[in-house]
């Protein structure tokens, strides 16, 4: 059973509306992670966390999506004005620690269908 | 660019049999390896994974042969069940400072009775 809680598991917008999702990453955990993953089963790194700073994130060139993960509050993925191209599986996953000694462990996902 | 490359889209064998997944990278950067299973509408769940000081990690009926000279791995699952029946991620990481993972483009296992 994941430990790391996302919500809602199923959200449906219209082209253009804002669509944001939430992520509690398991407790204990400082580093959290942001995929996409397509309806190809391609994985796309999104963005990353460690407590409240940002590590590294894709060229939001579109600056489409922002993410934060405030102190006591869930860690959210926000896009401001969805397209269809959106659509995928989002995924936000957490670990112990950055280094290579643990991997991240994921939650069930938040499916995004774009109309 | 496609960093992790899984060989196979997909794979079938009976049931008890072994099924074998592979999986290269091209990074040497990369000393962190695990495998993920995912099961349609769930999300991955870590299965076992392996640094690349190692050359052989074991968990059960899930092994990961690691081969770094040639950048490659392979992931054994012995007596494979019905229930094995899932897709199959490999991953990589390295000391980068960014703790970012890569993902392969997965390894859909069948695993007929």
């Amino acid at each position: 059973n994941s430990k790391v809680i996302q919500t809602p598991r199923y959200l449906v917008k219209g082209q253009g509306q804002k669509a944001k999702m939430r992520c509690i990453p398991e407790k204990g955990h400082p580093v959290v992670f942001w995929y996409q993953q397509n309806k190809n089963n391609e994985f796309k790194f999104l963005i990353n966390f460690q407590n409240q700073e940002v590590l590294q994130q894709i060229d939001m060139t579109e600056k489409r999506f922002s993410a934060e993960c405030p102190s006591n509050s869930p860690c959210s993925l926000e896009i401001q004005s969805s397209e269809a191209g959106d659509s995928a599986l989002y995924l936000c996953a957490s670990s112990l620690s950055g280094w290579s000694n643990q991997a991240p462990l994921f939650g069930e996902g938040t499916r995004l269908s774009v109309l | 660019q496609q960093q992790v490359r899984q060989s196979s889209q997909s794979l079938t064998v009976w049931e008890g049999e072994t099924a074998i997944l592979n999986c290269s990278y091209e990074n040497s950067a990369f000393d962190y390896f695990p495998w993920y299973q995912q099961f349609p509408g769930e999300g991955p769940a870590l299965l076992i994974a392996i640094r690349s000081v190692s050359d052989k990690k074991e968990d059960g009926r899930f092994t990961i042969f690691f081969n770094k000279r040639e950048k490659n791995l392979s992931l054994h699952i012995k007596d494979s069940q019905p229930g094995d029946s899932a897709t199959y991620f490999c991953a990589a990481s390295g000391n980068t400072g960014n703790y970012k993972y890569v993902f392969g483009a997965g390894t859909r296992l069948k695993v007929i009775a």
